[in-house]
């Protein structure tokens, strides 16, 4: 069984660009996280899809992150424009069911300079 | 609100010695805990989680925990390290109600073994 893949594993970027990550989750796994660590920081809960569904997006920073997971497969975190503070590791977690043990991608490092 | 606290940003202990790993939570209802490990340039892996019922709990590779409601602590422990468990680990709360993906994670403990 193929785990949760995230590409890339790192991006460097300007201060203004544009970034999209990818997560490919866990075949058959409806539910989706995304999670964010800032250096020096605890790893926080960003978004929930079930399915292509946004259940729970609370945890998104502001309207700069934009998160789609069309057909309920992989799902992809566009940061747009990027700035300094958005720099860290980003990681894709899924699950069969809403209380199924989570499974961790190796996240994306985003640099932004 | 729930939230978690590790107490210890790095922790180091000698091979064969006993690991302890500090968490302690808050939480206004019944909590569902868990510790994650994370290893060098992997994404985060499940060692064992408490979801209410016996309160010691056993994991992977020998760790365990004990859920401690009058202390609030959910301390992760393992009788004899190994140097393959230096790791990054991470103990986490779910957030809200229920069990649920949507987890709080302390500020992680980072556990060195040495020779």
């Amino acid at each position: 069984e193929a785990g949760v893949t995230q590409f890339p594993s790192h991006s460097v970027i300007e201060k203004g660009q544009t970034v999209t990550l990818r997560c490919d989750p866990i075949s058959g796994h409806d539910n989706l996280y995304w999670y964010r660590r800032v250096m020096g920081k605890e790893i926080k809960f960003l978004l929930h899809f079930v399915k292509e569904s946004k259940q729970d997006e609370s945890g998104m920073p502001n309207n700069r992150f934009l998160a789609e997971r069309t057909g309920g497969t992989y799902s992809t975190l566009k940061v747009q424009p990027a700035e300094l503070e958005d720099s860290g590791v980003y990681f894709c977690a899924s699950s069969q069911a809403h209380n199924s043990p989570l499974h961790f991608g190796n996240g994306t490092r985003l640099t932004v300079t | 609100a729930q939230s978690v606290t590790q107490l210890g940003s790095h922790v180091s202990v000698s091979e064969g010695a006993l690991v302890l790993l500090r968490c302690n939570y808050s939480s206004s209802v019944p909590p569902y805990l868990f510790w994650y490990v994370q290893y060098p340039n992997q994404g985060l892996q499940l060692l064992l989680k408490y979801t209410s019922a016996a309160t010691l709990v056993k994991g992977i590779n020998g760790f365990e925990a004990e859920f401690k409601k009058s202390e609030t602590s959910f301390h992760l422990t393992k009788p004899s390290a190994h140097m393959s468990d230096a790791a990054e680990y991470f103990c986490a709360v779910v957030k809200g109600f229920g069990n649920t993906g949507k987890l709080i994670f302390g500020q992680g403990t980072t556990l060195q073994v040495k020779p």
